[in-house]
């Protein structure tokens, strides 16, 4: 059964502190990864997808990456508004959809 | 503007109401999907439709129904079959049949009274 599992579950930082987001997963074979940012009470935005182990993206201040057993967002000197819920799905090449697999979410806070 | 809106933003039912959430897309995508979102849970996806006029089941399809009449639009029925209908309820679009990103919507949450 394809997995996600994030961690820390939760994770607060000084604003500038850097830091990363853990996702580790296990899936029969990935066709992607998936980052999204949610705030409370919206719709998760879509941050970067990853297709292959070695690739890297970045916006602004976060930088994801990918292993073929983990990705990890890094998030470089943070600023309050970078506070929300951090989101890792994966995509499975079997099954014949294009089902996510989502797991459970860091919830980050940026303090001033 | 291009994107997915879903109405009402906060829904109120009585037990024993079905009850049915909008989604509509202007993104020309192909694929719809319905998700439910508990705290301290991850999305669990409940029907998914990558062409119009069929869908297929998620993870978590009893109690809940759908239909697919137009590409634009996936409506959600939360019937009074579903045991626990409180939640945060997530539409996504997305192309389909490829390594491709789903896009969401804002959401609605749905109270049972």
């Amino acid at each position: 059964e394809d997995q996600v599992t994030q961690s820390p579950e939760a994770l607060r930082l000084q604003e500038g502190e850097s830091s990363s987001l853990n996702c580790s997963y296990t899936v029969s074979g990935l066709r992607g990864l998936f980052w999204y940012r949610q705030d409370p009470g919206k719709g998760p935005e879509f941050l970067f997808t990853l297709y292959s182990a070695g690739e890297e993206k970045e916006k602004e201040r976060l930088k994801a990456t990918l292993t073929k057993k983990e990705s990890f967002l890094h998030i470089t000197a943070p600023k309050p508004e970078d506070s929300a819920t951090y989101l890792c799905a994966v995509q499975a090449t079997q099954g014949g959809s294009e089902k996510l697999v989502f797991g459970k979410g860091t919830k980050l806070t940026v303090n001033p | 503007d291009g994107g997915i809106t879903q109405s009402p933003k906060y829904l109120f039912r009585k037990e024993g109401q079905n009850v049915t959430l909008s989604c509509e897309q202007n993104l020309n995508h192909d694929a719809m999907y319905w998700y439910r979102q508990d705290p301290g849970q991850g999305l669990r996806l409940i029907y998914y439709s990558q062409i119009v006029n069929d869908f297929q089941k998620g993870d978590i399809a009893e109690g809940y129904s759908v239909s697919r009449e137009k590409k634009e639009s996936f409506p959600l029925t939360v019937t009074s079959a579903q045991k626990n209908p409180t939640a945060f309820y997530l539409c996504a679009s997305g192309l389909a049949g490829g390594q491709d990103t789903q896009y969401f919507g804002p959401g609605t949450r749905l109270t049972v009274l």
